[in-house]
């Protein structure tokens, strides 16, 4: 299966600060999702960015495919936005691979 | 729109039991997927299918069984439960197609076998 590397594997912001979180990935992928799974362990869609880039309010994505990787930028960070972020990604074999995860924690 | 919803939430087996988890989805999507979720992992596919009646395996299937009678709903069995599945299993969804494929996600059953 491909290889989904996430780094780094923790981060702790202050509120207000801004993150960058990246994702590499083994192989060509046809769909890119990035997720942010809460405290309570429900799992939250927050990008479908198998190429190119997107933006939600205080976060966006960008996906380089030629390159094999992935960029989750979170702005004015609050403490809602702890939880773990993950990366998953499907190479046209209905199964998506996820990395470990990015566990970020905001401090107030 | 209630989306994909899970039954049970929580489940506690002895080892060698048997239970189903039930998946159910509205939005009329030709894929359905389980996955398990150990801890400080992402998750893993158990079995997925591309259609009513049609089943597939995935990264981890042994002592799962599935069935798909129904489009909307997806079942995930465990035929004599062992405390190596413990674990939180997420149930997904998503349409068929190349430029449609973002899965959504179940709320999770958190299954502990003793």
């Amino acid at each position: 299966g491909i290889q989904v590397e996430q780094s780094p594997p923790d981060l702790i912001l202050q509120e207000g600060a801004n993150s960058t979180l990246r994702c590499n990935f083994s192989d060509s992928v046809n769909n890119l999702q990035w997720f942010h799974q809460n405290p309570w362990g429900q799992l939250i869609n927050l990008f479908y960015i198998p190429s190119g880039t997107k933006q939600n309010g205080r976060l966006s994505a960008t996906t380089v495919a030629t390159e094999r990787y992935s960029l989750l930028y979170i702005s004015s960070s609050q403490t809602t936005d702890s939880g773990v972020y993950f990366c998953a990604v499907e190479a046209g074999a209905n199964n998506l691979f996820f990395g470990t995860g990015t566990r970020l924690t905001v401090i107030p | 729109n209630a989306g994909v919803t899970q039954t049970p939430k929580f489940r506690v087996l002895k080892t060698g039991q048997s239970m189903t988890l039930l998946c159910a989805q509205d939005m009329n999507h030709e894929y359905m997927y389980w996955y398990r979720q150990d801890p400080g992992m992402g998750l893993r596919l158990i079995h997925y299918s591309v259609g009513e009646g049609t089943t597939a395996k995935g990264e981890v299937p042994d002592g799962y069984n599935v069935s798909r009678l129904k489009k909307q709903n997806f079942l995930l069995g465990l035929e004599s439960a062992a405390p190596s599945q413990t674990s939180v299993y997420f149930c997904a969804s998503s349409y068929r197609g190349l430029t449609r494929r973002e899965q959504f996600f179940g709320p999770g059953t958190r299954l502990t076998v003793l």
